[in-house]
């Protein structure tokens, strides 16, 4: 199973600034990871997509990169509705796994 | 647009079955390439993959949950239901279904978009 570690597990920043999260696999999963967004009692949203793709309607301050092990989700600058927790999935390889979470928060 | 939606028991005891729907729109699960998945989430935790079937009745379990899991389509009527044997507290968790797209329709095998989750309380 490969597994993803998130850092840091708790990012405190201020509206405008930006944000750098990391997820690192277990292994290897070439491009096949993906960003999601989850707000306090909401389902998780698709962000990103196969490393770097943004999903639809998501704005342009989102952006993703890396591949293989290693991998960044950058907020440009960052709005008020950006505070939440956000979390890595990984398709690579069965089974599914996903990241334990990055709590973003107003600092 | 696609829709889903869980239901079943908020409320099940240890050792009984969970038996959870998912009932969807603006998809089907008869065309090629289309996925349809349960994932879960503690209350505070993180999320965790349960499992997930194909338009061609292709199924994946989650390796720590296989024994206790079964996951079937109804075509016709639109939905995916998942069963849990032999439930505990520790199974305490929102349950998520979501669509899993694939490239043959023009998506990118991953959960997009998600149902608003169901609470499950395994509780005596």
């Amino acid at each position: 199973e490969i597994v993803l570690t998130q850092s840091p597990a708790t990012l405190s920043l201020s509206p405008g600034e930006r944000a750098t999260l990391s997820c690192r696999a277990s292994q290897s999963v070439s491009r096949y990871l993906a960003w999601y967004q989850q707000k306090p009692g909401q389902a998780p949203r698709l962000l990103i997509y196969d490393a770097s793709n943004r999903a639809t309607g998501i704005p342009a301050r989102f952006s993703g990169s890396g591949s293989g092990t290693d991998f960044t989700l950058n907020i440009s600058s960052l709005e008020p509705e950006d505070f939440a927790v956000y979390y890595c999935h990984q398709r690579g390889n069965w089974p599914l796994t996903f990241g334990q979470g990055t709590k973003l928060e107003i600092k | 647009q696609i829709t889903l939606k869980e239901s079943g028991p908020t409320l099940v005891k240890p050792t009984q079955t969970l038996t959870l729907t998912c009932t969807f729109s603006g998809l089907s699960l008869s065309t090629s390439g289309v996925g349809v998945g349960w994932i879960r989430q503690p209350p505070g935790k993180a999320l965790e993959w349960v499992a997930l079937i194909y338009w061609n009745d292709d199924k994946h379990y989650s390796p720590s949950l296989k024994s206790r899991l079964t996951i079937t389509k109804d075509t016709s009527k639109n939905q995916v239901v998942l069963s849990m044997t032999n439930m505990d507290p520790v199974d305490t968790a929102t349950y998520y279904c979501a669509y899993r797209p694939g490239v043959a329709v023009g998506g990118a095998n991953y959960f997009d978009p998600w149902g608003q989750g169901t609470l499950v309380t395994v509780s005596s």
